[in-house]
């Protein structure tokens, strides 16, 4: 069965750069695009950018360029997303998921809650 | 960017009754003559989870209790009959154009 595994939580200081992962499993990676969505405690999602394992381009929403790097390990079937300089506008929950090609999201990570604190 | 505006932000329905949940978007979701219009369900504490995709498309598993409609840009999820597992916020989310959008959510409670 498909499953996407993330990394815990993180505790950054402001400024500081943290990494987060997502391990798939039960399908093959580098056949489905992987996105990461970012949703803040607000409950708004945020679509983040995605990334296609099988050739590594990614595609990021302007608003996350700079801010978001994506990457991939197609050895582990793990995409990472590193989230840099970071403030406490960044504390949220982090998902990783994966879409069709009608754009929607059929598997979801359990997500990862990134908190921003000195 | 498209731009979806849920409405209501909050909806409280009695069970077995019928809930309607409405998202406009700014422009066109349409490629192909499909509307790429999908819907979720997040449960408190919860991820989110596909229910509808294409617009009225359920996703494995889901009764057809949940329904998918489109009139003129505007998108409504019904839930008829409403059961007490229902509680929980609905979004919906365009998928045609980067950057792919979501609505911004309406929180189901049972009256």
């Amino acid at each position: 069965q498909v499953q996407l595994q993330q990394s815990g939580a993180e505790l950054a200081k402001p400024g500081s750069s943290v990494k987060i992962s997502c391990k798939a499993s039960g399908y093959t990676f580098t056949s489905y695009a992987m996105h990461w969505i970012k949703q803040t405690t607000g409950q708004a999602l945020e679509w983040t950018g995605y990334i296609a394992p099988g050739s590594g381009g990614t595609k990021y929403n302007e608003k996350f360029k700079g801010k978001a790097t994506l990457t991939v390990d197609k050895s582990s079937s793990t995409a990472y997303m590193q989230l840099s300089s970071l403030t406490p506008v960044d504390t949220a929950v982090y998902y990783c998921a994966r879409s069709t090609a009608w754009g929607y999201f059929d598997y979801w990570g359990q997500g990862v809650m990134v908190t921003v604190s000195s | 960017n498209i731009v979806l505006t849920q409405s209501p932000a909050s909806l409280a329905v009695i069970l077995g009754q019928k809930a309607t949940i409405s998202c406009t978007a700014s422009e066109s979701v349409n490629k192909f003559g499909i509307n790429l219009m999908h819907w979720y369900q997040q449960k408190p504490g919860q991820l989110p989870k596909i229910l509808i995709y294409n617009e009225f498309s359920r996703a494995p598993g889901i009764p057809a209790r949940f329904s998918g409609d489109e009139a003129e840009l505007n998108f409504t999820l019904t839930i008829e009959p409403v059961e007490a597992d229902d509680v929980a916020t609905y979004y919906c989310q365009q998928g045609l154009t980067f950057p792919l959008t979501f609505g911004s959510g309406t929180k189901l409670e049972i009256k």
